[in-house]
């Protein structure tokens, strides 16, 4: 299965550590989108990368979040000093072209900030 | 900015009747909208899509049209599973970095 994957699937950290998400997408995708879902909410965006690139960064916290999609190795989403609102679902999202229509998303990465 | 809505949920049905969920948008530009569905425990898949006005998107018996004069994308099935429970978000995608607004989601719910 050529699939997006993410890892881990699930990930417990208390309050003060750091998450680190990894996302890799389709084979041939070079455009990763990463969005959170708070429980009971849509998802909402955070973050376009291209290889080496962070294009668009708008929906990303200021603080203590960070992103990288490497030339080589899967996209890294990268919580630093995590807080119980950062307990959710991340997901990310690959396409093969900046202005592609679809989105092919992962299984997300559920975090709980204990 | 750029924004869509949807009915509220959960939506509960008996096998076999008609759906509808409501989706309305806002957004500036020629946006193309989207229906996505979210099984338990699972990422999202794309239902199905239209990319201008009037276009039609449709799979697995369920069907959208994109109407720009009521900025309106609802999405119908005449007939639905049990397998069909899941929730469902509407979305558009903005034509300049290509992310994906989302609705808030609508929870469905069908009963045998």
């Amino acid at each position: 299965n050529a699939g997006v994957m993410q890892n881990p699937r699930h990930l417990v950290r208390r309050r003060g550590q750091e998450a680190r998400l990894r996302c890799s997408p389709m084979k041939g995708h070079s455009h990763v989108y990463w969005y959170r879902q708070l429980p009971e909410e849509g998802l909402k965006f955070m973050v376009y990368l291209q290889k080496e690139n962070i294009i668009d960064e708008s929906g990303m916290p200021k603080e203590r979040f960070s992103a990288e999609f490497p030339k080589e190795g899967p996209s890294i989403l990268r919580i630093q000093q995590v807080v119980r609102g950062d307990s959710a679902a991340y997901f990310c999202a690959s396409c093969a072209a900046e202005r592609a229509d679809t989105q092919y998303f992962g299984p997300g990465t559920r975090l709980t900030v204990l | 900015g750029d924004s869509v809505t949807q009915m509220e949920g959960p939506v509960t049905l008996s096998e076999e009747a008609f759906l509808t969920i409501n989706c309305t948008y806002t957004a500036t530009g020629y946006p193309s909208l989207f229906w996505y569905v979210q099984y338990p425990g699972e990422g999202l898949q794309l239902l199905l899509k239209a990319t201008k006005a009037d276009d039609k998107g449709s799979n697995k018996g369920f069907e959208a049209t994109y109407r720009k004069e009521t900025t309106s994308f609802h999405l119908e099935k005449g007939s639905v599973q049990v397998s069909d429970s899941a929730v469902y978000f509407c979305a558009l995608k903005t034509s300049n970095t290509g992310k994906l607004i989302f609705g808030q989601g609508t929870t469905l719910q069908v009963k045998p």
